[in-house]
């Protein structure tokens, strides 16, 4: 059963508006939550992450949500550049030493021009 | 860049052979980890490291066997390759940041391709 979801396999935006990734988990261990960017044939690279304790974390276009009580966390791109195109992987870590990464199956986000 | 090389980038091998993947950091980092990528799937957590000689399973670790006998390296062995093992390995480490959080760091991937 995956702990992390990203229900859209897929999404296409026109450059210059809103992306809007989604995720949800179900593992009430996990305090903290991170997005990564990948492009084809290169490792996956870090984003920008939330803890628990907080609601919004910011970082220039890139804005991401956590929503507690529903499980949910999305990741926010103004405006969406066509060089954003990529696979954007939703993860958490959870309480523990180990802090290794549980991914969501990602989201393939394609801007057009 | 976190300093993670893999080797080898890319390997075609035949259904029972063994093949070994090497994870080199340069960074000093403990804790050490092997993923899988399949479509479908994202990562999935085959083994970590959190110090040399000390390994744990992931999610996937079956058919995988992995050693650390020196902090900077980190091995991932498929000791009879099967056609389902096919895909791309990446290793991690991770930095430690406050409250024992802290980001993945991702090499370059190895692909495996097992007929």
């Amino acid at each position: 059963d995956q702990q992390v979801k990203q229900n859209s396999p897929s999404l296409s935006v026109q450059e210059g508006r809103i992306s809007i990734l989604n995720c949800d988990y179900t593992n009430s261990m996990f305090d903290y939550f991170l997005w990564y960017k990948k492009y084809p044939a290169e490792g996956p690279t870090f984003l920008i992450s939330i803890s628990s304790i907080k609601d919004k974390n910011e970082d220039g276009r890139f804005t991401v949500f956590l929503n507690k009580s529903a499980k949910h966390l999305s990741l926010h791109i103004v405006p969406s550049q066509p060089g954003d195109s990529a696979v954007y992987f939703c993860a958490a870590q959870a309480r523990g030493s180990a802090r290794q990464l549980t991914f969501g199956s990602g989201t393939q986000l394609t801007v057009l021009p | 860049d976190a300093g993670i090389t893999q080797s080898p980038r890319h390997k075609v091998t035949e259904t029972g052979t063994p093949v070994t993947l090497r994870c080199h950091q340069t960074e000093n980092h403990r804790y050490m980890y092997w993923y899988r990528q399949d479509p479908g799937h994202g990562l999935r957590l085959i083994h970590y490291s959190y110090g040399v000689k000390d390994t744990d399973k992931g999610e996937v670790s079956d058919g995988y066997s992995v050693s650390r006998s020196k902090t900077e390296d980190f091995l991932l062995t498929l000791e009879s390759a099967t056609s389902s093992q096919t895909s791309v390995y990446f290793c991690a480490i991770r930095s430690t940041g406050r409250g024992n959080t802290g980001e993945l760091f991702f090499g370059e991937g190895s692909r495996l391709t097992v007929l």
